[in-house]
């Protein structure tokens, strides 16, 4: 089925700095990306949906100059969180949408903001 | 209108029980329900799905049962082993593969030996 690779699976970073997540989709081409944050014990929340080639959409409540996402090809999405601090720490997923499956996830990326 | 509620929150059964986990909704707009399974630091993986002009969907040991003119849709899981231990959640859109998905806030079950 569709494969969407996630990396890192883990980063700890310093506070102030910016950590970059990628996602790549493996043998298809993703025109939209999700991306979603989730805190321990909790669900999925989504954070953007960004499109290849033009600008991501944010949800209500996220700040789209701290979560920066670019999509510059079918293949790779990307999210920079710039400046993070402690509370940027979570769990991010991204997910593209497939013939398949209807949605298909990354494996995640447990980012630690020390 | 855009909320999945989902219950109960955790769920503690003995193997080879029959979990059901519930979720309703309220936008009519919605056209596409899946479910997912996680494991602890994983991303969520698609179980079973189905749409609004269906009432039941089998797949292996999973089941759901979907009541559209009560805006509800549960998840049955026979014959329940340990393995099947993870974080369950209810998901909605309003199209499938192209609008995002909604989710609901997860189950967390145990399926105790």
């Amino acid at each position: 089925g569709a494969v969407v690779s996630q990396h890192p699976s883990r980063v700890i970073c310093k506070s102030g700095t910016s950590v970059k997540i990628e996602c790549r989709s493996l043998d298809f081409q993703a025109t939209t990306m999700f991306w979603y944050r989730q805190f321990p014990k909790q669900s999925l929340m989504l954070m953007a949906t960004s499109n290849e080639g033009s600008k991501a959409t944010y949800e209500q409540g996220v700040e789209k100059d701290k979560f920066l996402i670019n999509h510059a090809s079918l293949t790779l999405s990307t999210l920079t969180v710039t400046s993070a601090h402690p509370e940027d720490s979570s769990f991010y997923i991204c997910s593209a949408p497939d013939r398949e499956d209807g949605y298909t996830f990354g494996s995640g990326t447990r980012l630690t903001v020390v | 209108q855009q909320q999945v509620k989902q219950s109960p929150q955790s769920l503690i059964v003995q193997k080879g029980g029959i979990p059901i986990i519930n979720c309703a909704y309220e936008n009519t707009a919605f056209d596409y329900f899946p479910w997912y399974q996680q494991f602890p630091g994983k991303g969520p993986a698609l179980l079973i799905a189905i749409r609004p002009d269906v009432s039941e969907k089998k797949e292996g040991r999973f089941t759901i049962s979907f009541n559209k003119s009560a805006k509800q849709f549960s998840l049955h899981i026979m014959d329940s082993q340990p393995g099947d231990s993870a974080t369950y959640f209810c998901a909605a859109s309003k199209s499938y593969n192209t609008d995002k998905l909604i989710f609901g806030t997860g189950t967390r079950l145990q399926v105790f030996p």
